[in-house]
């Protein structure tokens, strides 16, 4: 079983709402990531979770907010965002930090309005 | 700079026409390159993980090959059902961070 579920799978929020995103995997992977995709382009990495520690955050801002209460979960706190972070939200997970293939679940749609 | 190319953006065939996607990388010590479909609005599917130069994966009508400077992904006899977006990413030295093209879009005509 190679199954990473993400919920919701649609979110239309206002531009003061506070939601969240949640990701769940029970393969006993230890890294876990954030991706976020616009419309006809690859995914951009946001943040990586390695054995439940933040490892790397590529410069997203602070309207975004990750949270890995134990290894097989995976929160991402969204507040106060803007129309331009509509896009598709990806997690993902692998065996490890180093060189394992990762397995993505189907996203989040996310609208801000 | 570190890059990861696919060629072509586009590519549209007949259905049992085979043909080939090309992904080329210049990263400093490759440590993995992976193929992914993508079908509109859903998240990737693995396909494949290739390590060193030689190494070669098959999956029903894929076929995936690297050497040291680019990966090729081979469909034989495609249909239909094969019309998505095929992502290629690498994994180089800093670990952790996956560096994708912009993926090759193939639309299968029967």
């Amino acid at each position: 079983d190679t199954e990473v579920t993400q919920t919701p799978k649609h979110l239309v929020m206002g531009m003061t709402n506070k939601k969240s995103l949640k990701c769940e995997q029970h393969m006993g992977h230890r890294a876990m990531y954030w991706y976020k995709q616009k419309a006809k382009k690859p995914p951009e990495l946001m943040f990586v979770y390695s054995y439940e520690k933040l490892s790397i955050n590529e410069s997203v801002p602070s309207r975004f907010s990750p949270e890995c209460p134990n290894s097989s979960l995976l929160n991402l706190h969204l507040h106060a965002l803007q129309p331009e972070d509509s896009a598709l939200y990806l997690c993902a997970s692998s065996q490890s930090w180093t060189y394992t293939e990762a397995f993505f679940g189907q996203g989040t749609r996310l609208t801000v309005v | 700079e570190d890059q990861v190319t696919q060629s072509p953006e586009a590519l549209r065939l007949q259905e049992g026409e085979s043909s080939s996607l090309n992904c080329s990388y210049t990263v400093s010590g490759l440590r993995g390159l992976f193929w992914y479909r993508q079908d509109p609005g859903k998240g990737p599917e693995f396909l494949f993980t290739l390590y060193s130069a030689g190494e070669e994966k098959e999956k029903e009508r894929l076929k995936a090959t690297l050497t040291k400077k680019e990966s090729f992904l081979h469909i034989t006899a495609p249909k239909p059902e094969d019309s998505a977006t095929y992502l290629c990413a690498v994994f180089y030295n800093q670990g952790g961070k996956l560096i994708f093209g912009q993926g090759t879009e193939l639309s299968v005509k029967p």
